[in-house]
């Protein structure tokens, strides 16, 4: 068990819809990264989130946004979803990684949130 | 061409045997990562490099700064090793880069009994 969290582990919703996806970081852990893993395109990281602000950004679609709350959980929402959205979404928390290598620390993934469109 | 890449993409093994999956990367990094996805899907953190060597039980994680690659090793393999295998790499890109990781496309490995 990393003690990250993520919630729902399924999700199953129709072309169109909203979704939103939660993550809750290891205690103490300030930044939280999302990434989607798809079959097409493995494992691709979308944002980060340091202390409550973005702090990178990657291949993040955008109907997609994510935020970062005062109690350091995120939630990553995706809308207008399509077909090709269907993936696993993953986040990880470490305890920094605001740049630099002294400052780096290891990332710790959750379990995973398995979306399918329909 | 990939930033990063990995071999071999799949490999099966006789439990026992001693395995090698590689990685190589053409960016300059701060760190490297060895990542293991079991077949229910989750991932979980091997090792983190930035130079030299990490052991840790069977398996060993090597990296070669100069030759940008990267190598994990498992001794008297076992089938319950028997995992995706995904190489990640973080760029040295200084503080508009954050912490993101470039990952490899895996190596599924299949360990027989």
């Amino acid at each position: 068990d990393s003690g990250v969290t993520q919630t729902p582990k399924h999700l199953i919703t129709a072309t169109g819809q909203r979704v939103t996806l939660r993550c809750s970081p290891r205690s103490g852990d300030l930044s939280v990264y999302w990434y989607q893993q798809s079959l097409d395109q493995g494992l691709q990281f979308l944002i980060q989130y340091y202390n409550g602000e973005e702090r990178a950004k990657g291949n993040i679609l955008e109907r997609f946004s994510a935020q970062q709350f005062p109690d350091l959980h995120s939630e990553l929402n995706l809308s207008s979803l399509e077909l090709g959205d269907s993936a696993l979404y993953f986040c990880a928390s470490s305890l920094e990684g605001t740049g630099g290598p002294s400052s780096y620390n290891e990332q710790f993934f959750g379990p995973g949130t398995r979306l399918t469109v329909l | 061409k990939n930033e990063v890449e990995q071999s071999p993409q799949n490999l099966t093994a006789q439990e026992g045997e001693f395995i090698t999956i590689n990685c190589s990367y053409s960016v300059g990094i701060s760190a490297l990562h060895w990542l293991q996805q079991h077949p229910g899907g989750g991932i979980v953190s091997l090792f983190m490099l930035s130079s030299g060597k990490k052991k840790h039980g069977r398996l060993i994680a090597t990296i070669n700064i100069q030759e940008k690659h990267s190598s994990l090793h498992i001794t008297a393999s076992h089938p319950r090793d028997s995992a995706v295998y995904i190489c990640a790499v973080r760029s040295r890109g200084g503080e508009t880069s954050g912490s993101r990781l470039t990952f490899g496309e895996g190596t599924q490995l299949t360990v027989n009994p």
